[in-house]
């Protein structure tokens, strides 16, 4: 199975702030076709998790643009430029180049 | 769009438990859905997959014990959950995916306690 490893597992900041979680892949996500099947889900506490990115790059429908996904292969980033109190809570990349479809183990945003 | 779901509940090792997912304010038979876990505590686990044509995929970990399956004329996902173990202890979503757009709609989730 791909396994993906997200850095950091606990990230602290302040509102206003920007901040990056990275995802790295055991293997290249990228597929025969040319797609990259990539994708960021946020976690507040109590709630289900929401779609934030789809195929790296993508913002999910209303997901705010402060969001944003790149990267390419093995690596990918996710950013927030200009961190609200209401982005806390656990991100999860996917993906589902490869079967079975796996999640990263989760960064926690805190905000200070 | 909603989805619902429903039967959770705690079970001893070895039973069976039938859960459901009722959708509503799009068109159900248009979409593939999942069920994906949570266990207490733990990160997020994919479980199974029927494609709006009824074909089928399931993670290793639950193959042979778990079945999906839906009723298009009900708006309804079912996941059969047969030989439970203390590990398939966890809070069940079910959501929806549509081509390259996976997951953009979730369920609140049900929780499923194995326990003697």
């Amino acid at each position: 199975d791909v396994v993906l490893t997200q850095t950091p597992s606990t990230l602290s900041a302040t509102i206003g702030q920007s901040v990056s979680i990275s995802c790295r892949s055991s293997q290249s996500l990228l597929d025969s076709a040319g797609n990259t099947y990539l994708y960021w889900y946020l976690q507040r506490p109590g709630q289900s998790p929401q779609l934030l990115i789809y195929l790296v790059s993508n913002l999910g429908s209303g997901v705010p643009n402060r969001f944003s996904g790149s990267g390419s292969g093995t690596d990918f980033t996710l950013k927030i430029s200009g961190v609200e109190a209401e982005d806390l809570g656990v991100y999860y990349c996917m993906q589902a180049t490869h079967a079975p479809l796996t999640f990263g183990s989760g960064t926690k945003l805190e905000i200070k | 769009v909603q989805l619902v779901e429903s039967g959770g509940g705690l079970v001893q090792p070895g039973k069976s438990l039938k859960l459901s997912c009722s959708a509503s304010g799009f068109t159900f038979s248009s979409y593939g859905m999942h069920w994906i876990r949570q266990a207490p505590g733990k990160g997020l686990d994919w479980v199974a997959y029927i494609s709006s044509s009824s074909g089928t995929v399931y993670a290793d970990a639950v193959k042979g014990r778990f079945t999906i399956s839906r009723d298009n004329a009900k708006n309804t996902l079912y996941l059969q959950l047969n030989s439970l173990k203390s590990e398939d202890t966890a809070i069940y979503y079910c959501a929806r995916s549509r081509l390259w757009v996976l997951f953009d709609y979730w369920g609140q989730g049900v929780m499923v306690t194995v326990s003697s």
